[in-house]
């Protein structure tokens, strides 16, 4: 059983970089065949989706993050990093690492089978 | 403003069955399969249903999902307290090349 955890910083300063890491246990990333994802939950608001990586192949990236974010795999490590710069308090939200199941943008079925507990970042100097 | 329209809240006596709806279009729900996700307060969301009205193991058959053209529904039977929760639908969206999530219905049962 696949099994997400997220880790990172609680709190960043405004302008600087959010780094958080999601560890992979119960599986190898290498040899899944999945896309992994971030999403993102603002305090009392909504899910929303940050972007969706293929280890190897095609990532794809929410419009209004796309000029500040990166996410990126280390396969080695069974590791997928987050990555959004020049952060301002509209970034303050519990952040979640996803597997999803299926291939984008291919017509069949894609969703989100594997969440993580989740990591809460502040954005405040 | 999300992509995908769902009602913010729904009201439900303990016992009866709720509908929630999530309304979409032609390059989302239209032409890809839903899915379904139940986030209890303080949780993770879980996935509830898939490829439109599909369920994992686990999740009781109380829950069932449908679609028809460009909305999807969300049906649960029987409600009990232990499904007051935010229910999100969620989608690939062929046009902007993004998931998509919709905003959310929290369900209370009385």
């Amino acid at each position: 059983q696949v099994q997400l955890q997220e880790s990172g910083p609680g709190l960043v300063k405004p302008s600087e970089t959010l780094s958080l890491t999601c560890s992979v246990s119960g599986g190898a990333i290498s040899s899944s065949g999945r896309y992994w994802g971030w999403i993102r939950q603002s305090p009392g608001k909504g899910l929303e989706w940050i972007g969706s990586v293929y280890y190897g192949g095609t990532s794809y990236y929410s419009a209004s993050l796309r000029s500040r974010v990166t996410i990126s795999i280390e396969a080695s490590q069974n590791q997928i990093f987050l990555r959004l710069s020049s952060v301002t308090a509209a970034d303050t939200a519990q952040y979640f690492c996803a597997r999803h199941v299926g291939i984008a943008a291919a017509g069949g079925d894609f969703y989100i089978g594997v969440w993580g507990r989740g990591t809460t970042v502040a954005v405040s100097s | 403003q999300s992509v995908l329209t769902q009602p913010p809240s729904v009201s439900v006596a303990a016992g009866q069955m709720v509908t929630i709806s999530c309304s979409g279009g032609s390059f989302n729900i239209g032409n890809n399969y839903v899915s379904w996700y139940q986030q209890s307060p303080g949780t993770a969301p879980k996935l509830l249903i898939y490829e439109n009205n599909k369920r994992p193991s686990g999740i009781p058959d109380r829950f069932s999902g449908s679609k028809s053209g460009t909305s999807a529904t969300l049906g649960i039977t029987g409600l009990q307290t232990g499904d007051e929760a935010d229910y999100y639908c969620g989608t690939w969206d062929s046009s902007l090349s993004a998931w998509v999530f919709g905003g959310g219905t929290k369900l209370t049962v009385l």
